[in-house]
């Protein structure tokens, strides 16, 4: 089974508007953590925000907010105002603290902000 | 910090030849990963190292693959008799330590096999 899941393969939002990317995860670990990262056209892997699972508050950052629901299992990705320079791919993705120290990533979603 | 540099950027190689793909880490950040990533799909862990030792490495990695961190500074990646299916970005990360949730990406080298 898929530990981490992107439902919307492709995004077309216009430019300041709002956009919420999707999505799911799976584990039994209590203990784990779920991040969203950026990949422009140029390829390198870019940090956007984190969420640990004993986190009472949705993380924030800037322009970038994850909407947590823990019960649902789901971390959607909240980009406020988007612009032209958030067009990239991202990518959930998910450590599981008591089980080994890799990052798991979904297959991604390409967002593309229009004029 | 300079941050995470990869070198070369990108490698284009015939099937059969072998080829290295060299890492540099953030300086002082002990835990180093490869990553590789194929079109469309999110990045898949390899292996990764604390120091100079290799604690995990994935079933992805076959034995045409070796990765090394002999001084627990930069890491080198081979990929020995290479095939088409090899064709990927392979990425490299690194993070201080284990409780550090973050890690820190390189641009990637991406491999082209012919």
């Amino acid at each position: 089974a898929q530990k981490i899941t992107q439902t919307q393969p492709g995004m077309f939002v216009q430019e300041k508007e709002a956009v919420t990317l999707d999505c799911t995860y799976d584990t039994s670990d209590p203990s784990y953590g779920l991040f969203w990262y950026k990949q422009p056209s140029s390829g390198e892997m870019i940090f956007l925000i984190y969420q640990g699972s004993y986190d009472q508050q949705n993380a924030t950052e800037g322009r970038y907010s994850l909407n947590f629901q823990k019960a649902r299992k789901s971390a959607n990705l909240v980009i406020s105002a988007s612009q032209l320079g958030d067009s990239a791919m991202y990518f959930c993705a998910m450590r599981e603290w008591n089980r080994d120290d890799k990052i798991i990533f979904g297959k991604g979603t390409r967002l593309h902000i229009l004029p | 910090d300079t941050g995470v540099s990869q070198d070369p950027r990108h490698k284009i190689t015939k099937r059969g030849q072998n080829v290295t793909f060299r890492c540099d880490p953030i300086s002082e950040h002990n835990r180093l990963y490869w990553y590789r990533q194929t079109l469309g799909q999110g990045p898949e862990f390899l292996t990764y190292f604390q120091n100079e030792a290799q604690l995990e490495k994935s079933r992805l990695l076959s034995d045409r693959f070796s990765a090394e961190r002999p001084k627990g500074s930069f890491s080198t990646l081979e990929i020995q008799r290479t095939e088409q299916g090899d064709s990927a970005m392979y990425l490299c990360a690194s993070t201080p330590g284990r409780s550090s949730y973050e890690q820190y990406f390189g641009p990637g080298t991406r491999l082209t096999v012919t």
